[in-house]
């Protein structure tokens, strides 16, 4: 069966941008994350829900950060004024359960310029 | 402040041989931990996971192995494949509804 998708694979913006990634869970996956992978380091929580809602958002670094998930399945995340510092690979996972392992995307890799 | 540590950034190992990757947790209240496997340009894929109350969990050729008095926790694999040769990242959660915590990852080479 189909993975997570994200789309798109890359994105390349200039700095003070808005971008909006995409991120569609695999069928029927109630729990869905966001993480952020820089170069050398691990996956970095951003946010997680739990249907339609944000039951953590805790990771997300400042408030040029938003992220939707409006029918609990595709979920949206929006960065505002894109600043260099933003350039990663977004990762997305679901898992059918909160206490299932995440199943990721190949992520969206982010290029502020 | 790391919650979840892998302090060998790369590992090679000789193709037949064990493999040893290991982490360090500082949060005690970190009661499930997994490792997951990625390949560069795609994402990291669930590989194996022990719950707290456990203290060794194997699949095929992977084993991990927990020490919550140590806090210390490694994943085996043998004999070593060059399928193998990946970044590997250990990770915990704390509790069943939290997020999962990341280490930054082992880069592991299998040698032919």
């Amino acid at each position: 069966g189909a993975g997570v998708s994200q789309t798109p694979s890359n994105k390349v913006t200039e700095k003070g941008k808005y971008v909006e990634l995409r991120c569609d869970p695999i069928s029927g996956h109630t729990a869905l994350y966001w993480y952020r992978q820089s170069l050398g380091q691990g996956p970095e929580f951003l946010i997680y829900f739990q249907g339609t809602g944000a039951a953590d958002d805790s990771g997300l670094p400042n408030d040029r950060f938003f992220a939707v998930r409006p029918e609990g399945s595709v979920s949206t995340l929006k960065i505002q004024r894109t600043e260099r510092g933003d350039s990663a690979v977004y990762l997305c996972a679901s898992s059918s359960t909160i206490n299932s392992p995440l199943h990721f995307g190949n992520g969206t890799r982010l290029t502020v310029t | 402040d790391q919650q979840v540590k892998q302090n060998s950034p790369s590992l090679s190992v000789q193709e037949g041989r064990i493999s040893i990757l290991n982490c360090d947790y500082t949060n005690s209240m970190f009661d499930y931990f997994l490792w997951y496997k990625k390949y560069p340009a795609e994402g990291p894929t669930f590989l194996i996971s022990i719950s707290s109350i456990k203290d060794k969990n194997e699949d095929g050729r992977f084993t991990v192995f927990l020490n919550k008095s140590a806090k210390h926790l490694s994943l085996h694999i043998v004999p070593s494949q060059p399928g193998d040769s990946a970044v590997y990242f250990c990770a915990a959660r704390q509790n069943r509804d939290d997020k999962i915590i990341f280490g930054k990852g082992t880069r592991l080479h299998i040698l032919p």
